[in-house]
C-alpha cells in the first residue's frame, strides 16, 4: 500500500514534443504528490506539486494532471527541450510528515 | 538564501567502519528527512526529524541513526557498513507547518569497499 508505481522507465522525445509521465497509487492516505527532476551528481530538484482536491496543475511547460478516483497522476512537459533531459521522480506523501513514497523514476532524453 | 549543504560529498569507506553524514538545513527549516538512493532500489525514506525528535522511519535496519541538533542541522550515522550501503544518501529540508514540501541537497556519496 505503501508504493508508487512509475512508468515508463525510460522515455525518448524529440525536441518540441510531449513528455508524459505516469505514477500510480493505492494508499488513499495520501495527500500531497510532488514531481521532483534530477540531474546526474545533484540531488532531486522540487519541480511542481498537487493536492488532491484539484484535478490539474500548471506551471509553465509542466502540468500535473491528477484522477483520485483512479489513484493515478501525471506529468506533461510540453515543448520539451534538450535541457529537460534528466530523471523524473513521482512521489506522495501521507499528510504532513517529511515522508515521500517515491516512485522508481523515469529517465528522459529530448532529442534536438 | 542558502540552499540545503551536506557534507561530505563524497567518502569511500571499508566494510566494518562506521560513517557519520551531516546535514545543514534550509535557514528557517525545522523538518529534515533523510533518504538513500541507489540504482536498484530508487530513492527510499530513512527516516524524519524535526524539534530534535525522529518523527518517521523507514524500513532500515538498526545501523542506520540520526540525530537533530537544537539549530535543526542533523547528522546520519551507518555502524558497521555493508557493501550494499554503497548509495548517495540525501538530505532534505521543509518548513515545520509544510513538512511535505521538501528541498534536497546534493546528497553524499558514499563507497563502501
Amino acid at each position: 500500500q505503501q508504493q508508487v508505481k512509475q512508468s515508463p522507465q525510460s522515455l525518448i522525445v524529440q525536441k518540441g514534443g510531449i513528455s508524459i509521465i505516469n505514477c500510480a497509487y493505492e494508499n488513499t492516505a495520501f495527500d500531497y504528490f510532488p514531481w521532483y527532476q534530477q540531474f546526474p551528481g545533484k540531488g532531486p530538484a522540487l519541480l511542481i506539486a498537487i493536492r488532491p482536491d484539484v484535478s490539474e496543475k500548471k506551471e509553465g511547460r509542466f502540468t500535473i494532471s491528477f484522477n483520485k478516483s483512479a489513484k493515478q497522476f501525471s506529468l506533461h512537459i510540453m515543448d520539451s527541450q534538450p535541457g529537460d533531459s534528466a530523471t523524473y521522480f513521482c512521489a506522495a506523501s501521507p499528510g504532513n510528515t517529511g515522508k515521500l513514497i517515491f516512485g522508481q523514476g523515469t529517465t528522459l532524453q529530448v532529442k534536438p | 538564501k542558502a540552499g540545503v549543504t551536506q557534507t561530505p560529498r563524497y567518502l569511500i569507506k571499508t566494510r566494518g567502519q562506521q560513517v557519520t553524514l551531516s546535514c545543514s538545513p534550509i535557514s528557517g527549516h525545522r523538518s529534515v528527512s533523510w533518504y538513500q538512493q541507489t540504482p536498484g532500489q530508487g530513492l527510499q525514506f530513512l527516516f524524519e526529524y524535526f524539534s530534535e525528535t525522529q518523527r518517521n522511519k523507514g524500513n532500515f535496519p538498526g545501523r542506520f541513526s540520526g540525530r537533530q541538533f537544537s539549530n535543526s542541522r542533523s547528522e546520519m550515522n551507518v555502524s558497521t557498513l555493508e557493501l550494499g550501503d554503497s548509495a548517495l544518501y540525501l538530505c532534505a529540508s521543509s518548513l515545520l507547518t509544510r513538512k511535505e514540501t521538501q528541498y534536497f541537497g546534493p546528497g553524499t556519496r558514499l563507497l563502501v569497499l
